[in-house]
C-alpha cells in the first residue's frame, strides 16, 4: 500500500525557476514530514522537515506547505540552481517510530543553467 | 565526526545465495535503520536496531536479518537471494531511539542478484 505519494516523477526548470514538488499521505497518525535530497551515488540526506502543528516552514532556499486538512505537503525550492539536480523524496513517519520513515517515490529535478 | 559507512559499496550474487552487508554508524548514534532502494524508487524501511534489539520491522520476510553490536555497528543479512532483492541498501544512524529525527544515511551497498 503507497501511503505517501509523490508527483511528479520528473521536473526541469530554468536556472531560477520555481520547482513545486507535491506529497500526499493517507496515514492520519503521521506526524514528521522530512523531505531528502539524494544525489547520484549518494544517500539521502535531510533536507527540510515539518511537524503538522505549522503550516509552512523555510530553511534558506527551501520551503515547506503543509495542509493538515488536506493531508498534503509540498516542496518549493525558490532560486532554484543547476546544483539542486538531484531527487528529491518526502517522507513521513509517526510518533514513536521515528526513524521507520514512510517514502515517496522520489521525484527527479533537473535544473538548466 | 565520522559519517556513516557501509561495506562493500557493490556485490553481485547468485539465485539462492546468502549476503551480509555492513554498516558503521555516525559518531554518538545508538539506533540504525536499514532500508532498501530498488531503482527508481524511493527507500524501504526493512528494520532498525536499538541497543542491539530489532525495534520495528517493516514488510520483510524473515530471511532479511539483522544484528546491531555493542559499539552500535549494524549487520543486514539477507539468506535465499531472489532476483528482486537487487537493490541498493542504504544504513542510516540517528540518535534517541524511537524518536523523530535526522536519519544520517550511508552512500549504500548495491546488490545485484544474478
Amino acid at each position: 500500500q503507497q501511503q505517501v505519494k509523490q508527483s511528479p516523477q520528473s521536473l526541469i526548470v530554468q536556472k531560477g525557476g520555481i520547482p513545486i514538488i507535491n506529497c500526499a499521505y493517507e496515514n492520519t497518525a503521521f506526524d514528521y514530514f522530512p523531505w531528502y535530497q539524494q544525489f547520484p551515488g549518494k544517500g539521502p540526506a535531510l533536507l527540510i522537515a515539518i511537524r503538522p502543528d505549522v503550516s509552512e516552514k523555510k530553511e534558506g532556499r527551501f520551503t515547506i506547505s503543509f495542509n493538515k486538512s488536506a493531508k498534503q505537503f509540498s516542496l518549493h525550492i525558490m532560486d532554484s540552481q543547476p546544483g539542486d539536480s538531484a531527487t528529491y523524496f518526502c517522507a513521513a513517519s509517526k510518533g514513536a517510530s521515528g526513524s521507520r520513515l514512510t517514502f515517496g517515490e522520489g521525484t527527479q529535478l533537473t535544473v538548466n543553467p | 565526526e565520522t559519517g556513516v559507512t557501509q561495506s562493500p559499496t557493490h556485490l553481485i550474487k547468485t539465485r539462492g545465495q546468502q549476503v551480509t552487508l555492513r554498516c558503521s554508524s555516525q559518531s554518538g548514534h545508538n539506533t540504525v535503520s536499514w532500508y532498501q532502494q530498488a531503482l527508481g524508487q524511493g527507500p524501504q524501511f526493512i528494520f532498525q536496531y536499538y541497543r542491539e534489539e530489532e525495534n520495528g520491522r517493516g514488510n520483510f520476510p524473515p530471511r532479511f536479518s539483522g544484528l546491531q553490536f555493542p559499539n552500535y555497528s549494524s549487520e543486514l543479512n539477507v539468506n535465499a537471494l531472489e532476483l528482486d532483492d537487487s537493490a541498493l541498501y542504504l544504513c542510516a544512524s540517528s540518535f534517541g531511539g524511537a524518536g523523530p529525527g535526522e536519519l544520517f544515511f550511508g552512500e549504500g551497498s548495491r546488490l545485484t542478484v544474478l
